[in-house]
């Protein structure tokens, strides 16, 4: 299958940083790829949608600002938390698929600890 | 919306025991319905799908058949291995403008040797 690739797979920061977490498509163009959060034995949260070269899509309660998307090509979208707080500290899965109706691959994660 | 419930776990089962996790969605039209898993520490593998009522997925012996009467996906594998233990999601993509990937809360098992 298709390769989606995260960097760094883990990060430890101080309070109040920003951390920029990397996805690549290595062997497919994504015209759209996914954010996702999971917490502990949790289900994975959907956090944004972002298209290549347009602005990103939301959902309900994810902070826009705090969680910045960029979809600069179609084989690399950047998630970037700002100002992390404790809070942020979880696990962050990146997908992406070709088209609407392609099988969506999914990233290794990148473990996110923020003291 | 879109839903898909899951059996809960965690599920523990000795090595080459018969595996049922149950799955059932809520959705409007025609959704295609996935299996992943994820091993400790990674992300998520696609293991099966089905795109239209009466297929069967399968891959490593596991197998899921969309039955849309019942509204339901479940995963079976008739024996498993200690190497399939993970956590695994069901999952629905539906026909919104988006298409996006709607997942159950997840079932923990682990198999002992």
């Amino acid at each position: 299958g298709a390769v989606v690739s995260q960097h760094p797979s883990w990060v430890i920061c101080k309070s109040g940083t920003s951390v920029k977490i990397e996805c690549r498509s290595l062997d497919f163009q994504a015209t759209t790829m996914f954010w996702y959060r999971q917490f502990p034995k949790q289900s994975l949260m959907l956090m944004a949608t972002s298209n290549e070269g347009s602005k990103a899509t939301y959902e309900q309660g994810v902070e826009k600002d705090k969680f910045l998307i960029n979809h600069a090509s179609l084989t690399l979208s950047t998630l970037t938390v700002t100002s992390a707080h404790p809070e942020d500290s979880s696990f962050y899965i990146c997908s992406a698929r070709l088209g609407a109706r392609e099988t969506q691959y999914f990233g290794p994660g990148t473990r996110l600890l923020v003291l | 919306g879109d839903s898909v419930t899951q059996m809960e776990g965690p599920v523990t089962l000795s090595e080459e025991a018969f595996l049922t996790i149950n799955c059932t969605y809520t959705a409007t039209g025609y959704p295609s319905l996935f299996w992943y898993v994820q091993y400790p520490g990674e992300g998520l593998q696609l293991l099966l799908k089905a795109t239209k009522a009466d297929d069967k997925g399968s891959n490593k012996g596991f197998e899921a058949t969309y039955r849309k009467e019942t509204t339901s996906f479940h995963l079976e594998k008739g024996s498993v291995q200690v190497s399939d233990s993970a956590v695994y999601f069901c999952a629905l993509r539906g026909g919104g403008s988006a298409r996006q990937l709607t997942f159950g809360s997840g079932t923990q098992l682990t198999v002992l040797p």
